[in-house]
């Protein structure tokens, strides 16, 4: 299974607004409503920011969004912060048990 | 509190076998499906083994069939990763995850444990 794609980087002001794709195929993103989103900042463990494509658990600020199109995903972030300066991958599930995760995107707070 | 806590990683030698294991705390165990996530070094990350609430279906990554092995002991709270034949691609932290009930997700991930495969 191929790693979905993610752009390497995206960056914004404080206050801004930023997206972040996750583009699948057929037989993820688009078959499934299980896309998920993380953050990591380094050296630490994932945290899930979205799953079921935009749902938000709790303590996750509503500044987090996510929504999905065909094959792509997307996770906004409004009102950008310092804090929100991570890695940020997106997850699919893909049948079968099997999860396939992007290959990461560097939000940078500018 | 909710906590995954893994240990057992180290430096192994090409070939050679290590297991993980991992402690779940502050929540039912057997109620959550339960996967090991990997990250290579500056990489992305990887599923690599699933294994259901009871342990009767489990999966893996292709990468890793055939030498790693997930069980689960709901009597003792504890998810193990068994990996034999560790190739230096295998250098990784291991992540424990948490399936999210209702839906297929990770909600809960513990701080990990790396294995460096080298010689």
């Amino acid at each position: 299974q191929s790693a979905l794609t993610q752009p390497r980087s995206v960056s914004g002001s404080p206050g801004q607004s930023v997206t972040i794709s996750c583009t699948g195929t057929n037989s993820d993103v688009a078959f499934y409503n299980y896309v998920s989103w993380f953050q990591q900042h380094p050296g630490k463990a994932p945290k899930l920011m979205i799953y079921d494509v935009s749902k938000r658990p709790s303590g996750v600020p509503d500044r987090f969004s996510g929504s999905k199109s065909g094959n792509t995903a997307s996770l906004t972030i409004s009102g950008l912060q310092a804090e929100d300066e991570a890695d940020y991958y997106c997850c699919s599930y893909a049948g079968s048990y099997t999860y396939v995760f992007g290959s990461g995107t560097k939000v940078t707070v500018l | 509190q909710v906590q995954l806590v893994e240990s057992g990683g180290g430096l192994v030698k090409p070939g050679g076998s290590l297991r993980l294991s991992c402690a779940a705390s502050g929540f039912i165990f057997s109620d959550h499906y339960m996967s090991w996530v990997r990250q290579a070094p500056g990489k992305g990350l990887e599923c690599v083994a699933y294994i259901s609430t009871s342990g009767s279906t489990i999966d893996y990554a292709d990468s890793v069939k055939g030498r790693f092995t997930i069980s689960r002991d709901n009597a003792k709270n504890s998810l193990y990763l068994q990996m034999n034949r560790l190739r230096v691609e295998d250098t990784a932290v291991y992540y424990c995850a948490r399936g999210l009930w209702g839906s297929a997700a990770f909600d809960i991930w513990g701080l990990g444990t790396m294995v460096t495969v080298s010689s």
